[in-house]
This record gives C-alpha cells, sequence and structure tokens, in this order.
C-alpha cells in the first residue's frame, strides 16, 4: 500500500499557541488529503477535505478559522491548529488516496497544556 | 449524512478460534466499506475492503461480505493469532459521488482481544 508520513509525531504546545503538523505522500500523488481527529478510545472522526491548489472543506461543527488547512503540493497538506487548547489535545491522522482507498499516517499525538 | 454502527465493541477468543465483527450503515448510496486495524499509539492500516457491486472478498485468513438490502457488512478473521488482537474499525464512504474521494464515516471500532 501507499506510505503517508506524518510530522512531528507528537507535540506539546502551552495553551494559546498554534502548531502546524504536516502530512506527505511518500510514493505517489495525492489530490485530496483528509484530516481526522481521533479522541481516547474513540473512534476517528471526519475534520476536513484538503484539495490540492484549493479551499479545504470542513465538516459540520470543525471551525475553519481554528484549523488551518493548506495543501500547497501534490504531497503535502498541513494543519495548522491556532490558539490551542486544552480540549484541542488529540491525537491528528491525515490520510490520502483516491477512488475509495485511503491509507493513513502514523498520527500527530498533540498535547495542550 | 452517513452513520456507521459497529458491533461487539469488545470481542475475546481463543486464539484458533474465528472472530466475527459487525457493521451497519445507513446511506445507501455509500459504496465503498473499508476495514481497519489499529494499534496502539499508530494509524489505522487498511486489512480489507469491499465495494458494493461485490458481495463477499476475502485475503488468506481475512473475508468481508456485504448487504446492500440489508445494509450490513461484516469481517471474518478465521484461525485468529496473538498479532490480531487491536481495535478494527469499519467505515463506509461514497467514492467517485463528488467526482472523487469523500472522506471516510467510522464505526466506533472493536477491541479484539486474542486469548492464548
Amino acid at each position: 500500500g501507499a506510505v503517508v508520513s506524518q510530522h512531528p509525531s507528537w507535540v506539546i504546545c502551552k495553551s494559546g499557541t498554534s502548531v502546524k503538523i504536516e502530512c506527505r505522500s511518500l510514493d505517489f500523488q495525492a489530490t485530496t488529503m483528509f484530516w481526522y481527529r481521533q479522541f481516547p478510545k474513540q473512534s476517528l472522526m471526519l475534520m476536513a477535505t484538503s484539495n490540492e491548489g484549493s479551499k479545504a472543506t470542513y465538516e459540520q461543527g470543525v471551525e475553519k478559522d481554528k484549523f488551518l488547512i493548506n495543501h500547497a503540493s501534490l504531497t503535502l497538506s498541513t494543519l495548522t491548529v491556532t490558539s490551542a487548547h486544552p480540549e484541542d489535545s488529540s491525537f491528528y491522522i491525515c490520510s490520502a488516496g483516491g477512488w475509495g482507498e485511503q491509507y493513513f499516517g502514523p498520527g500527530t499525538r498533540l498535547t495542550v497544556t | 449524512g452517513e452513520n456507521v454502527e459497529q458491533h461487539p465493541s469488545t470481542l475475546s477468543v481463543q486464539e484458533g478460534d474465528s472472530a466475527v465483527i459487525k457493521c451497519t450503515y445507513s446511506d445507501s448510496a455509500s459504496n465503498y466499506f473499508p476495514w481497519y486495524k489499529q494499534e496502539l499509539g499508530k494509524g489505522p492500516q487498511l486489512i480489507i475492503d469491499i465495494r458494493s457491486n461485490v458481495g463477499e472478498k476475502k485475503d488468506q485468513r481475512i473475508a468481508v461480505t456485504l448487504n446492500k438490502t440489508a445494509k450490513h457488512f461484516s469481517l471474518h478473521i478465521t484461525e485468529t493469532q496473538p498479532e490480531d488482537s487491536a481495535v478494527y474499525f469499519c467505515a463506509a464512504s461514497m467514492e467517485g459521488v463528488r467526482g472523487g474521494a469523500d472522506g471516510l464515516t467510522f464505526g466506533k471500532g472493536t477491541h479484539l482481544i486474542i486469548q492464548p
């Protein structure tokens, strides 16, 4: 299967600061990438769809001004959590693929203190 | 939107026995149903998938069945091994409906425990 990487794998930040998470497709080009959030012992919830060269599409209830997504190239999408708060602490996972099949990155553990 | 229900939430089986996890979906337009295995602290790993034009698919010890009429699909793992212990998620999406890939709607997950 396709390989997707994320960086960093974990990050701790102070409340009020911003954090950027990178998602890269290593061996294929992805016009569409997805960002999910997973709280402990819960399922994955789709946050937004990242489209190369255009604006991201956010799911209902996800604040687009708080979770900034940029998909500048066919292999890179970034998620920036702005003015992070403790309730934003979660496991953020990206995926890439096409026509159904999605391959997930290893995830980024964000802890906001 | 789509809603995916998954049962059971926890499943404990003896090593060598079979395990079955079941999911139902609500949107009849969904046509792509993958299953993922997630180990602690890691991203989900695609283990098998099925599309709505197929009723069953098998890959070694893993099989998935789909009943479009009843809107449910199941994961079957035979000859379970300790390394099968993990959380398994089913998911659904509408592949290609909007001209490309769609985000996945996940079930709540099943914690599979293989007892030695």
